[in-house]
């Protein structure tokens, strides 16, 4: 089907260690998006990329950078995870060649990434 | 800067009951405005969107919202709750002139959620 595709699913990480979140969408999207998404918080935007080959801060970027390898994927890498960065990972798109419509996000289905 | 304020985290209803959850925003220019559902470890899915078309905005699963200017909101209801609805449901925003000062780029700006239960 269709959609965004994250791996991995789950992830367990010590504090201290590297891990790069891979994102690949296959709706021929322009924009890309990480979101990291905590109990009481909402989803919080992390980085995003308007197109290929530019990358944004979003609200929240400390601790992580980003690829934007090519049209259809945009990792997320955390080079030293701390306890803080433990938290459910959400990669989404958006046709930005639609932008006056209001099109809105598609989803993946998340990275349980948990820091001890 | 824009944003959305959700109004319960949690709201539990009776099967069959109708369902409200309540969402107001905050913009400088006229919003689009989103709602979104997510249930039990996946994904968020759109339900039904606002773009300045008609106030009324039907979505999927029997749910609507209803634009309201004068308040500021863009609460969401459906009649007669199901099992099925039990899940959480955010509230995003986002605005035209955000699209074009960042070349199309449409960042949405989510409220905190509200967690649905659905009583038998």
């Amino acid at each position: 089907n269709a959609g965004v595709t994250q791996t991995p699913k789950f992830q367990v990480l010590k504090t201290g260690q590297s891990m790069t979140l891979q994102c690949a969408q296959d709706m021929n999207h322009n924009s890309m998006y990480w979101y990291r998404q905590d109990p009481g918080m909402g989803l919080r935007l992390i980085y995003y990329s308007a197109s290929e080959g530019t990358t944004d801060k979003g609200e929240v970027p400390n601790g992580y950078n980003v690829s934007r390898l090519n049209k259809r994927e945009f990792s997320l890498r955390l080079e030293s995870a701390a306890p803080s960065q433990t938290s459910v990972y959400f990669c989404a798109s958006s046709d930005r060649h639609r932008p006056l419509q209001g099109y809105g996000y598609t989803f993946g289905s998340g990275t349980r990434l948990t820091v001890v | 800067a824009q944003s959305v304020t959700q109004l319960g985290s949690h709201v539990s209803v009776s099967e069959g009951a109708l369902v409200l959850l309540r969402c107001n925003y905050s913009s400088s220019v006229p919003p689009y405005l989103f709602w979104y559902v997510q249930y039990p470890n996946q994904g968020l899915q759109l339900l039904l969107k606002y773009t300045s078309a008609a106030t009324l905005v039907k979505g999927i699963n029997g749910f609507e919202a209803e634009f309201k200017k004068s308040e500021t909101s863009f609460h969401l209801t459906k009649p007669s709750a199901h099992m099925s609805d039990a899940a959480e449901y955010f509230c995003a925003v986002s605005d035209r002139s955000s699209l074009i000062s960042n070349f199309g780029n449409e960042k949405l700006t989510f409220g905190t959620g509200t967690r649905l239960t659905i009583i038998p």
